[in-house]
């Protein structure tokens, strides 16, 4: 199996410019996360989806930031406008629900940067 | 509000000895306590969890020790490789999927 993808790998944006991140998680998996990694905070879960349908989107920092699943092969999360204190690694995590938490398969990453 | 808490952001040891890594926690509705380790430009991989109606586990070389009164958990690494050089994730749930991690520790382990 080809494991979670992501992309792009890496994003330098300028502030103010909307950015698109994309997620394809891994075949059969139907819960879906993401989240944010900054060295303040550590690993922050902004939003997971179970059967495409958003569960919990508690840590979703502002109005300016957005997620879909529109099928169980694809996720986007989007920032608009996007601004420099934005910039951090973006994960995105698949699992088999119902299933256990260790059962979090992580894809590899997106580093943002907003310039 | 940080529920999970690594205060320790690295750790240096070295190889052959034993590695200490401490996380805290606040939330006493926490069930289950997972450490995931990370490589760079990498996600982080499942490495080891304990539930709450443990306190210990042990698989190889990496043990968990679960504190539920003092609301502690660590992992200990014995004996520490350079491959276990990483950042190292604390993580807790309360009895869903959703997971809540601490800020990491980079361990460094020299030869």
């Amino acid at each position: 199996d080809a494991g979670v993808i992501q992309s792009p790998r890496h994003e330098v944006t300028e502030m103010g410019q909307e950015v698109t991140l994309r997620c394809k998680p891994i075949s059969g998996h139907n819960s879906l996360f993401w989240y944010r990694q900054t060295m303040m905070r550590g690993l922050e879960l902004l939003i997971y989806f179970n059967n495409n349908v958003p569960i919990d989107d508690s840590g979703m920092p502002e109005d300016r930031f957005s997620a879909k699943m529109p099928n169980a092969s694809f996720s986007t999360l989007k920032i608009q406008p996007s601004e420099p204190r934005d910039s951090a690694v973006y994960f995105c995590a698949s699992q088999v629900s119902p299933g256990g938490p260790d059962e979090q398969f992580f894809g590899p990453g997106t580093r943002l940067t907003v310039l | 509000d940080q529920q999970v808490k690594q205060n320790s952001p690295s750790l240096s040891v070295q190889e052959g000895r034993i590695s200490i890594l401490n996380c805290d926690y606040t939330n006493s509705m926490f069930d289950y306590f997972l450490w995931y380790k990370k490589y760079p430009a990498e996600g982080p991989t499942f490495l080891i969890s304990i539930s709450s109606i443990k306190d210990k586990n042990e698989d190889g070389r990496f043990t968990v020790f679960l504190n539920k009164s003092a609301k502690h958990l660590s992992l200990h690494i014995v004996p520490s490789q350079p491959g276990d050089s990483a950042v190292y994730f604390c993580a807790a749930s309360a009895g869903a999927q959703k997971l809540v991690f601490g800020q990491g520790t980079r361990l460094t382990i020299n030869p």
